[in-house]
């Protein structure tokens, strides 16, 4: 299977851009999908596919990639994007999905 | 509103079997993949499996061994077996639905902390 790498933190000043990156060789091939995960709580979708968000996601969160490496945007950070998000996305075979790692986003 | 909820015992032996059950709720199981995934504790998550309304199964390789996920459409139910289990074990445990457009996970239940303990 393939590996997704992501920096295990990240911080944002509130109210500024940051930008979480997702890397792995299966990028090239599959897009990912992201999630937001508060602790204690379940994860949750927040963008999928080439850039989308599902019903309910603010529009702050976006997504984008480039060969291997696809992004997860927040414009405008807010207090409560504080948590930890994950990309996840399908392995080299196709067959099977794998998750980063995940990176721990502080907003300061 | 698809809800999805799991079920099952919250402390396994060493060496036994996890059993759990998600069941749906708001609508059929009939279609689209199921799948379960874990995070132990303090720790990322990890994808275990997912099942097809047809009854297919892809398992991570990892676990492959160990796994079986099957359903029960007359109950509206998917359920994970792990066998062999240790401590490694101890996780919580989401299930969730599949979405075959671009593999992602749309839907998530709340989960359930599994902890394996003589």
């Amino acid at each position: 299977s393939s590996e997704l790498t992501q920096d295990p933190a990240v911080s944002v000043a509130l109210g500024q851009t940051v930008r979480i990156t997702c890397q792995g060789d299966n990028l090239r091939s599959y897009y990912a999908s992201w999630y937001q995960q508060e602790p204690g709580q379940a994860p949750v979708l927040v963008i999928y596919g080439e850039n989308r968000r599902p019903s309910g996601i603010p529009d702050r969160f976006s997504g984008s990639s480039s060969g291997t490496t696809t992004s997860l945007t927040i414009t405008g950070a807010q207090a409560e994007d504080e948590a930890d998000y994950y990309c996840s996305s399908r392995d080299s075979s196709g067959n099977h999905l794998v998750f980063g790692g995940g990176t721990k986003l502080t907003v300061l | 509103q698809v809800q999805l909820q799991e079920s099952g015992p919250g402390l396994v032996k060493p060496s036994e079997t996890l059993s759990l059950t998600c069941t749906v709720s708001g609508g059929s199981i009939s279609t689209y993949y199921w799948t379960w995934i874990r995070q132990p504790p303090g720790k990322g998550l990890e994808w275990i499996g997912y099942i097809y309304s047809s009854g297919s199964t892809k398992y991570n390789p990892s676990l492959k061994s160990r796994v079986t996920i099957s359903m029960d459409t007359s109950k509206n139910q998917f359920s994970l077996k792990l066998s062999s289990v240790t401590a490694a074990d101890t996780a919580v445990y989401y299930c969730a639905r599949l979405l075959a457009a671009y593999y992602h996970m749309d839907v998530w239940g709340k989960g359930t902390t599994v902890t394996v303990s003589s």
